[in-house]
C-alpha cells in the first residue's frame, strides 16, 4: 500500500470510447501527477497539479483531459485514443514546494494498464 | 540541460555480487537525487535518495555515491539478491518534485 490508489488497474477500450482513470492519495500531499510509462519512454510526465491547480501540461494531446477536483483526487479522462496510447498510466503525489527538504519525494500508485484496441 | 543519462540499460549480476548503476545530470539547479525501484506490475517506489551536500549515503545494502563536480551519481547494491531483480530509475529533482527528471531505467537481474 503506497498511499496512492488507482482504479481501474486494467482497462481495455476501443478508439471511439470515453473512459476515465481515477486516482486518490491518502498522504495529505499538495501536488499530484500523471505519468505515462511505456517501453519507448519509461517515465514520461504528462500533467502536474499543485493545490488542484494545473501547473504543467507536458505537450499532451487533447484526447487526454485531466481533472483535479481537490488535492486528494485526480482523474484522467480519455477519449478517441489511439493504439499507441496503450501504456501504463501512473498517478503520483508529493508534498510539493511546501514540503521542505522532504517535499521532492514522489509517491507512485501501482498504475492503470491501458490497452486501446 | 534537462536530461538524466542512466547506464547500463540492463545488468546481470550473480547472487552475492555488487550491482552498480550510474547516472549523470546536466542542470546544477537540481537539489535532490532519488533512486526508485520498480517491480513488475507495481509502480516505482523510493529506494534511497541523496542531497548534493553529502558525497555518500548508505541504507543497508544500498549506497548512493555522489560526485557534485562531475555531476554524476551512482547506486551500489552490495551482496545482490534475486529479490533485488527489478527496474531501477535514477532521478534529479527540484522545486518540491515539480521538476523531476527520470533516467531511462536499468533492468537488473540477479542470478541465483
Amino acid at each position: 500500500e503506497t498511499g496512492v490508489t488507482q482504479t481501474p488497474r486494467h482497462l481495455v477500450m476501443g478508439m471511439t470510447n470515453k473512459k476515465s482513470l481515477k486516482c486518490e492519495q491518502h498522504l495529505g500531499h499538495n501536488a499530484m501527477y500523471w505519468y505515462k510509462q511505456s517501453a519507448k519512454k519509461p517515465l514520461e510526465l504528462m500533467f502536474v497539479y499543485n493545490f488542484k491547480e494545473q501547473t504543467e501540461n507536458n505537450s499532451v494531446p487533447s484526447r487526454f483531459s485531466p481533472e483535479c477536483p481537490n488535492s486528494s483526487h485526480l482523474f484522467l479522462h480519455l477519449h478517441t485514443l489511439q493504439p499507441e496510447d496503450s501504456a501504463l498510466y501512473l498517478c503520483a503525489s508529493s508534498q510539493g514546494r511546501e514540503g521542505g527538504r522532504d517535499g521532492n519525494t514522489i509517491y507512485f500508485g501501482e498504475g492503470s494498464w491501458l490497452t486501446v484496441v | 540541460q534537462q536530461q538524466v543519462k542512466q547506464s547500463p540499460q540492463s545488468l546481470i549480476v550473480q547472487k552475492g555480487g555488487i550491482s552498480i548503476i550510474n547516472c549523470a545530470y546536466e542542470n546544477t539547479a537540481f537539489d535532490y537525487f532519488p533512486w526508485y525501484q520498480q517491480f513488475p506490475g507495481k509502480g516505482p517506489a523510493l529506494l534511497i535518495a541523496i542531497r548534493p551536500d553529502v558525497s555518500e549515503k548508505k541504507e543497508g545494502r544500498f549506497t548512493i555515491s555522489f560526485n557534485k563536480s562531475a555531476k554524476q551519481f551512482s547506486l551500489h547494491i552490495m551482496d545482490s539478491q534475486p529479490g533485488d531483480s527489478a527496474t531501477y530509475f535514477c532521478a534529479a529533482s527540484r522545486d518540491g518534485g515539480f521538476k523531476t527528471i527520470f533516467g531511462a531505467g536499468t533492468r537488473l537481474f540477479v542470478k541465483a
